[in-house]
């Protein structure tokens, strides 16, 4: 059964400063996995889906790299901003799942101006 | 695009009654998932549709249902609701790898 972790769970930042979540997973056979960020009571906003052949994707300020082998992803976000407060969640598609997705718990992101 | 819409977007129920949430897909998208996320947690996937027909299922008891429609457009109906059912209830609709989600419905249960 597919794990999901999701460390830390919880950061505090000061505005400006560059930060790592990171994303581990029991089952390497996976076939993506997305990042996504979700605002307070609100759905999920995809960030970036980095394929299994792939070993990162990058969007403005965002990184995510993927070592699918060891299990782990990062998302490192560069030179955060308020707005960038946020719960970021990971979830991976198993390779012969159809789409299906598991998620971990996330990551609450705080920014402090 | 409208990208993917549900209805609607707060819901109170009372222990025992059933209620029925609704999505809309993603123009062209064609799979719709539905995911359960209660407080302070990820999302647990319910089940999928596609052509139809539910394609795969969580594990979620039988008390949660649902359908899709030839427009694509999808329900999710939960009979004898418990107060554990209380959560956000996200679709999400996909045409091929990537999924996109709604803004999710918030169901309360008293």
């Amino acid at each position: 059964k597919q794990e999901v972790t999701q460390i830390p769970a919880a950061l505090s930042v000061p505005e400006g400063e560059n930060l790592v979540l990171n994303c581990s997973f029991t089952d390497s056979a996976i076939y993506n996995l997305q990042w996504f960020r979700q605002d307070p009571g609100k759905g999920l906003t995809s960030l970036l889906l980095i394929q299994s052949s792939q070993r990162e994707q990058t969007s403005g300020r965002l990184n995510a790299s993927l070592d699918k082998s060891s299990g782990r992803s990062t998302l490192y976000i560069a030179a955060s901003q308020p707005g960038d407060s946020a719960t970021y969640l990971c979830a991976v598609e198993k390779e012969t799942s159809g789409s299906r997705l598991t998620f971990g718990e996330g990551t609450q992101l705080t920014v402090n101006p | 695009d409208a990208g993917v819409t549900q209805s609607p977007t707060h819901l109170i129920k009372t222990r025992g009654q059933q209620v029925t949430l609704r999505c809309s897909p993603k123009s062209g998208h064609d799979t719709v998932s539905w995911y359960q996320q209660a407080l302070g947690q990820g999302p647990q996937f319910i089940f999928q549709y596609y052509e139809e027909e539910e394609r795969q299922r969580g594990n979620f008891p039988d008390r949660f249902s649902g359908h899709q429609f030839p427009n694509y457009s999808s329900e999710l109906n939960v009979n004898a609701l418990l107060l554990g059912d209380s959560a956000l209830y996200l679709c999400a609709s996909s045409f091929g790898y990537e999924q996109f989600f709604g803004p999710g419905t918030r169901l309360t249960v008293l």
